[in-house]
Order: structure tokens, then C-alpha cells, then sequence
């Protein structure tokens, strides 16, 4: 079965510093990749996705990511955040060609004005 | 296009009480599904379908039921609400092509 960690739960950070969120997965075959973000009151929004090809991937508002098979890892990076990327942050998972998606238990970030 | 919707976005139940969660997306996708958000467990799948009159259960199946008539539509079913189930819920919907999902607005709901 497929699981997902995400290792830190909350995450404080002053606007202009640097990101990392770390996401491992668990599953023995080919999987497409997502991060999600959630603001506050709001439903989940997709940042960026990772299906095949270049395992750095753009998304929106800035955010990157890197997929590194070796590890089993897609960390969302964002060089300079601000206040307005306050929100929760899920990683997923699900195997090609199958839709069930696999969530791990994301991660509050507060960014400090 | 207005994309997945889902009402109510607020309900209180009284434990014991029946209620349909409704979900309905305009975007002609096969795939539908069901998570519910608790804090600290990120989203767990409930039900998902694969097309009209295909459903399987997920993670967390018991105490709901689905049915799946039409593309559109994909309500969720509480027969005998429990303190347990009160959560956000929220639909989702994708297509086979893509394996992408998006998700609709949630709602909230209280069993006292």
C-alpha cells in the first residue's frame, strides 16, 4: 500500500527566508506526484505535479519541486516567501493510471510579516 | 465552468440523524471521489468512482454510502450520523487522461 510522510508538521518563517518541506513516499512501482495547498477557510488548490520527465518541477506562485527517485522524495521548495503563503501544504501520491490519491498529513507554514 | 461544487458548506446533525452531502462537477470527468480532512491526519479517501453506476470503497468506507447515476453527480450518504463523522468533507473529480484532481469548496459538518 501506498503511503506518504511528511515530516514537519508546523513550520514558522519570516517573510523573504527560504523554503523546504520535506515529502517521502512509500510504493514499489511509477507514481505521479502532487503537492496541494490549502489557505485558510479555502479548499485545496494544486501548486505543482510530478508525472515523468525533468524531476524539477514548476508550479504556481513560485514553488518548485524536486522529485529524486533514489530517495523517494518530493520536497516543495520556494527560495523567498511572503505572509500570503500562509497555509497548509499536503503532499500525495497516487500509482500511474490510477486516480486514488494518497495524502500525507501536511504542513501548517505561518510566514511572520 | 464552474468546476466542483458541493453544498451545504455547513451542517450540525444530531447523532442518529441521516443527511446527503451533494457534490456535482460541469467538467465531464469520469473519475469522482470523497475524502474527509481531520486534523492532524491530512485527507482520507471515503469513496471514489470510476463512471455512472461504477463506485469502491476507500480508506475509510464505513457509516457512508454513495451511488453514482449520472456523470455530474456524486452525493455522499450519512444513514446514522456519529460524533465520529463530524469533519470536512470533500469531493473531488479527474480524468482517467490526466490523473489529476481538483477539489470543491468542502463542507463542514457537526454531529453533536
Amino acid at each position: 500500500a501506498q503511503s506518504v510522510s511528511q515530516h514537519n508538521h508546523h513550520v514558522i518563517l519570516s517573510e523573504a527566508a527560504s523554503l523546504e518541506l520535506g515529502c517521502n513516499y512509500s510504493y514499489g512501482g511509477t507514481v505521479n506526484l502532487f503537492w496541494y495547498v490549502q489557505y485558510p477557510g479555502q479548499h485545496l488548490q494544486l501548486l505543482l505535479k510530478y508525472f515523468s520527465g525533468d524531476p524539477l518541477v514548476k508550479g504556481i506562485k513560485g514553488f518548485e519541486a524536486e522529485f529524486i527517485k533514489s530517495k523517494f522524495s518530493f520536497n516543495l521548495r520556494k527560495p523567498s516567501v511572503q505572509w500570503s503563503d500562509t497555509a497548509e501544504y499536503f503532499c500525495a501520491v497516487n500509482a500511474h493510471g490510477f486516480q486514488k490519491l494518497v495524502f500525507g498529513t501536511g504542513t501548517r507554514l505561518l510566514v511572520s510579516p | 465552468n464552474a468546476g466542483v461544487t458541493q453544498t451545504p458548506k455547513f451542517q450540525v446533525l444530531k447523532t442518529g440523524q441521516s443527511m446527503t452531502l451533494q457534490c456535482a462537477q460541469d467538467m465531464n470527468h469520469e473519475y469522482m471521489s470523497w475524502y474527509r480532512q481531520d486534523p492532524g491526519m491530512g485527507l482520507r479517501l471515503i469513496h471514489y468512482s470510476v463512471g455512472a453506476g461504477i463506485t469502491d470503497q476507500g480508506e475509510v468506507p464505513n457509516g457512508y454510502n454513495v451511488s453514482r447515476s449520472t456523470t455530474e453527480d456524486f452525493p455522499l450518504r450519512l444513514l446514522s450520523a456519529a460524533p465520529s463523522q463530524t469533519s470536512v468533507y470533500f469531493c473531488a473529480s479527474g480524468t482517467v487522461s490526466t490523473d489529476t484532481q481538483y477539489f470543491g469548496p468542502g463542507t463542514r459538518l457537526t454531529v453533536l
